[in-house]
């Protein structure tokens, strides 16, 4: 089932640092990558998305570099806060409606 | 409309009963997915609805469960005989759906519902 392969599994960083997370996808077929943060006891809410046609994505502290010829994707988080601690999906899209997530990432910010 | 609704939030049962979820999609909204989400797993697709017609399902989609989208409004999902390794987070999302589009859009998730069989 898992078509997205996500590193690290867990990851800490001091606050003002840089969180950066990868992912890696298979099917050449997805064109929508979206990355997702979820807090505990909560649904996944979308936090920014990049379509294969542009390079990087850049909304605020955060930013998708994305790599089509190595098929990777990665997430970095600039002057990261406590607050940015959740765990983060990486999702890719096909089809206009298959969506395959990666296993996460829990990031934790210390202060 | 502030987003996405499911209903109940949490669900405990004992092994062999019938559950019933419901999902209040976003209005308007014309694509409507389930998800399946386990304990330290990203979430995993179950179905997906296009207004009123259920388009896809998943193999981890066994005959015990049955999703529905009557009106193309909300949509209930049902497990029926409940087993222990059902107990997982259950998670609604829609999305807007691109008109005649062949790109893949934006998915909004509920805030889930985490059911327990013991």
């Amino acid at each position: 089932q898992q078509q997205v392969k996500q590193s690290p599994q867990s990851l800490i960083v001091q606050k003002g640092g840089i969180s950066i997370i990868n992912c890696a996808y298979e099917n050449t077929a997805f064109d929508y990558f979206p990355w997702y943060q979820q807090f505990p006891g909560k649904g996944p809410a979308l936090l920014i998305a990049i379509r294969p046609d542009v390079s990087e994505k850049k909304e605020g502290r955060f930013t998708i570099s994305f790599n089509k010829s190595a098929k990777q994707f990665s997430l970095h988080i600039m002057d990261s806060q406590p607050g940015d601690s959740a765990t983060y999906f990486c999702a890719a899209g096909y089809n206009n409606n298959d969506m395959r997530f990666g296993a996460g990432t829990r990031l934790t910010v210390k202060p | 409309d502030t987003g996405v609704s499911q209903d109940p939030r949490h669900k405990i049962t004992k092994r062999g009963q019938n559950v019933t979820f419901r999902c209040d999609p976003i209005s308007e909204h014309n694509r409507l997915y389930w998800y399946r989400q386990t304990l330290g797993q990203g979430p995993e697709f179950l179905t997906y609805f296009q207004n009123e017609a259920q388009l896809e399902k998943s193999r981890l989609l066994s005959d015990r469960f049955s999703a529905e989208r009557p009106k193309g409004s909300f949509s209930t999902l049902e497990i029926q005989r409940t087993e222990q390794g059902d107990s997982a987070m259950y998670l609604c999302a829609s999305s807007p759906g691109l008109a005649g589009g062949s790109f893949t859009d934006t998915q909004y998730f509920g805030p889930g519902t985490r059911l327990t069989v013991l």
